[in-house]
């Protein structure tokens, strides 16, 4: 069965520094990976995806993420990070009939000034 | 251009009743899904429609149903409301219900049961 983790609850950053939430993988074929954002009171919305292909996958808003398939891992990253990233952020793999999102527990990234 | 649009935003029902939930996919988009958010934990898949048929279902108990209209808008229908039900639904709506496509999210309609 197609899962992912995301193994930490909280990352802390500081405005400027680069950013990295992780998440890791498990699937049974090949891995369409997504990563989405989630502000307060609000829906997903949709920052990137991995279907094939580069291994660095480039998004919305300055997000990048970087597909490892040896490590089973669709870390997201920004050079740098701004106060307004702050936000609780989801991976997501497709389910290997194609149809159902399977979504991580989520990420909640703090940017301080 | 108009996003995934749902219907309300906010609603507060008494247990034992019934709700319905709408949602209006992107123009364009056949493919019509909705998901459960409790609070503190990643969205949890309940129904997927795509042109008009029910292509998959989570693990929800038959309380819970949803059809798609010729217009691809949709409906969750959950029945005999149980505080467990309080959450954030959300409609996830893509151009086809394919693995290679993203997905799509309205703003959500929080549930209250009380």
């Amino acid at each position: 069965a197609q899962s992912v983790a995301q193994p930490e609850d909280q990352v802390n950053v500081a405005e400027g520094n680069p950013l990295t939430v992780k998440c890791t993988y498990s699937v049974s074929g090949n891995p369409y990976l997504f990563w989405y954002v989630q502000y307060p009171n609000r829906g997903l919305q949709f920052l990137l995806k991995y279907i094939t292909g580069d291994n660095l996958v480039k998004g919305s808003y300055g997000f990048e993420a970087e597909f490892n398939k040896s490590q089973t891992s669709f870390h997201l990253k920004k050079p740098s990070a701004l106060v307004s990233d702050s936000a609780l952020y989801f991976c997501a793999v497709r389910d290997d009939q194609g149809g159902k999102l399977i979504f991580g527990q989520g990420t909640e990234l703090s940017v301080k000034p | 251009d108009a996003g995934v649009t749902q219907s309300p935003t906010h609603l507060i029902k008494t247990r034992g009743q019934q709700v319905t939930l709408r949602c209006s996919p992107i123009s364009g988009h056949k493919s019509v899904s909705w998901y459960q958010q409790v609070l503190g934990q990643g969205p949890q898949f309940i129904f997927q429609y795509y042109e008009k048929e029910e292509r998959g279902r989570g693990n929800f108990p038959d309380r819970f149903s949803a059809r798609q209209f010729p217009n691809y808008s949709s409906e969750l229908n959950v029945n005999a409301l149980l505080l467990g039900d309080s959450a954030l639904y959300l409609c996830a709506s893509s151009l086809w219900g394919g693995e290679r496509t993203e997905a799509f999210f309205g703003q959500g309609t929080r549930l209250t049961v009380v």
